[in-house]
């Protein structure tokens, strides 16, 4: 079973800040990874999709990157704002037909 | 706007008492999913549906029932047999094909009282 692994669990930057959160997966066959963002008490709203034969996604201050050979994957997210606080999960689609979900990382970024 | 609707956001059981999670998309997706969060836990997958009147158990379903009648709609019955009901539910849905990724309802918080 594929096992998803996000570290660190809770990551506190100040306002500005480059940041880099990380996911690591143990089988290598994915379909796709996609990273999403939660809010308290909120659903899940996705940021970044990466499909198996793509290297990284961007959108806007966030680029996503995919290492498949060594079960990696990053989220990049440039010059941090108050806002970006929230928790990141990052989920990975081994099979075609459903995703596996890390636990997140908290991000809280100091005004 | 095309999107996934969960209702209600938030809902109380009696133990002993089972309960109906609705979930409603108008994405015209194939696949709809429930999911259980639990703090400090990841995502739990409890039940899928890739197409109308089938669906698959996932990796926690015992306790859970549901049914895929219509495909805008997958409701998730939590029944007396689920020993600890009280988490966040949430719905996703996708398109059926191996490249796409999920969509997210805005959850259901249910307690049990």
């Amino acid at each position: 079973k594929q096992e998803v692994t996000q570290i660190p669990a809770a990551l506190s930057v100040p306002e500005g800040e480059n940041l880099v959160l990380n996911c690591s997966f143990t089988d290598s066959a994915i379909y796709n990874l996609q990273w999403f963002r939660q809010d308290p008490g909120k659903g899940l709203t996705s940021l970044l999709l990466i499909q198996s034969s793509q290297r990284e996604q961007t959108s806007g201050r966030l680029n996503a990157s995919l290492d498949k050979s060594s079960g990696r994957s990053t989220l990049y997210i440039a010059a941090s704002q108050p806002g970006d606080s929230a928790t990141y999960l990052c989920a990975v689609n081994p099979t075609g037909n459903q995703f596996y979900f890390g636990t997140g990382t908290s991000l809280t970024v100091i005004p | 706007d095309g999107g996934i609707t969960q209702s209600p956001k938030y809902l109380f059981r009696k133990e002993g008492q089972n309960v109906t999670l609705s979930c409603e998309q108008n994405l015209n997706h194939d696949a709809m999913y429930w999911y259980r969060q639990d703090p400090g836990q990841g995502l739990r997958l409890i039940y899928y549906s890739q197409i109308v009147n089938d669906f698959q158990k996932g990796d926690i379903a015992e306790g859970y029932s549901v049914s895929r009648e219509k495909k805008e709609s997958f409701p998730l019955t939590v029944t007396s047999a689920q020993k600890n009901p009280t988490a966040f539910y949430l719905c996703a849905s996708r398109l059926r094909g191996q490249t796409y990724g999920y969509t997210f309802g805005s959850g259901t918080r249910l307690t049990v009282v």
